[in-house]
Formats: C-alpha cells, sequence, structure tokens
C-alpha cells in the first residue's frame, strides 16, 4: 500500500523559507505513470494545488505562487521537497504531499500544518 | 477566490439524495472529462471518490456518482446516510501547466 508521509518544521518566521519534504513508501517515485505534488489548505478555507514534479525533475507550478516555489525530487531516497520562500502569515495551512496522475490525485499524506509567526 | 465554484453548503436528511454543482470555464471543466471529487472529513486528508468525471476508485459506495454538461460537474450522493457528512470538493484538469484547480469546497450536513 502507497503511503505518502510530510515532515519538516510547523513554525516559521514571516519573510523565511518555509521548506518540508515528503517521502513515499511502498511505491517508487521513480514510477513514469506518476507526478507528485503539494497542495496546501488554509485553516477554515479550500485546497490550493502549489506545484508537482515528475521523477525526471520537471516542474509545474501554479502560476500565482510560481515565483516563490521550488519543487525538487530525490529518488534515491524516494523523496521529494516543497520550498516556498518570502512566506507571510498567509502562508498558515496545512500542506499535503500527493501522488497524481492526469486523471486524479489518488494518494495523499496525512498533511502537516506550517504556521508562519513571528 | 476559487478557480471553480461550488455551493458552500448543501443538506439532506438520511435517505434522501442531494447534488453538488461545481462550475468551471472553457478551460478547465468545460475542456477536459478529468474532473475528481475528494471528501474529506474533519482533521483527515481528502480522499479521492470520483475521478474521471464518473468513476468509482475501488472501495467507494456506488452511492456516489459524477456528472458533467458543458462547463458544470455535478456529484450526487443517494442515500444519504451520516457518514456521508464532511467537506465535498471538486478539481479539474487544467492543461500542463496550470495542471489542477479546485473548487471552493461543499460543506455537506445530514439533518
Amino acid at each position: 500500500q502507497l503511503q505518502l508521509q510530510e515532515s519538516g518544521p510547523g513554525l516559521v518566521k514571516p519573510s523565511e523559507t518555509l521548506s518540508l519534504s515528503c517521502t513515499v513508501s511502498g511505491g517508487s517515485i521513480s514510477n513514469t505513470s506518476y507526478y507528485w505534488g503539494w497542495i496546501r489548505q488554509p485553516p477554515g478555507k479550500g485546497l490550493e494545488w502549489i506545484g508537482s514534479i515528475y521523477y525526471s525533475g520537471s516542474t509545474y507550478y501554479n502560476p500565482s505562487l510560481k515565483s516563490r516555489v521550488t519543487i525538487s525530487v530525490n529518488t534515491s531516497e524516494n523523496q521529494f521537497s516543497l520550498k516556498l520562500s518570502s512566506v507571510t502569515a498567509a502562508d498558515t495551512a496545512v500542506y499535503y504531499c500527493a501522488r497524481h496522475g492526469v486523471e486524479e490525485l489518488d494518494y495523499w499524506g496525512q498533511g502537516t500544518l506550517v504556521t508562519v509567526s513571528s | 477566490q476559487s478557480a471553480l465554484t461550488q455551493p458552500a453548503s448543501v443538506s439532506g436528511s438520511p435517505g434522501q439524495s442531494i447534488t453538488i454543482s461545481c462550475t468551471g470555464t472553457s478551460s478547465d471543466v468545460g475542456s477536459y472529462k478529468l474532473v475528481s471529487w475528494y471528501q474529506q472529513h474533519p482533521g483527515k486528508a481528502p480522499k479521492l471518490i470520483i475521478y474521471e468525471v464518473s468513476k468509482r476508485p475501488s472501495g467507494v459506495s456506488n452511492r456516489f456518482s459524477g456528472s458533467k454538461s458543458g462547463n458544470t460537474a455535478s456529484l450526487t450522493i443517494s442515500g444519504l446516510q451520516a457518514e456521508d457528512e464532511a467537506d465535498y470538493y471538486c478539481c479539474s484538469y487544467a492543461g500542463s501547466s496550470t495542471f489542477w484547480v479546485f473548487g471552493g469546497g461543499t460543506k455537506l450536513t445530514v439533518l
């Protein structure tokens, strides 16, 4: 059974860079059928796709966040990572990692709350 | 403001049917048969319940069904049960650069 697990600091200061990792177990991140993405959900609000990466390193970003987002992949460790720079309180959210094709996001991590505060 | 428009809330009594709409544009919902729906209970990750407009993943109840007409997709839940009370999000593929756009979510209350 495929599992995804987010990890990283739960508190980030304003203007700093948010960094999260997602570890994939029970399957290979190099599977050519899938992409690996990040989605976030501010408290009490809806879902927002942040960006995705293919095992080869090709990246796709939400245009509204593109200038601040970097997603990378480490196939040897079966992990992919998110960096979001110049964070503000508006970036406070539960951050999810997920697997997807073009049809759907079929496996999700449990999510991790990141709070931006001094 | 979300890219896709959903009603903020819907409600129904046990055993009844409800439908949640999801309106997009010709650039997303209207262009692709790639609408998916997710169920989210409080404090939990979203769970895929419908993909490719009307397909159900293995293990999802056949009480959940999806459809699409033009720029609007719909999720119907028949035979409402207490456990169906949750937030529901629609999502559409929007092209290779944008990938995914979500609706703002609909809170389903089972009366």
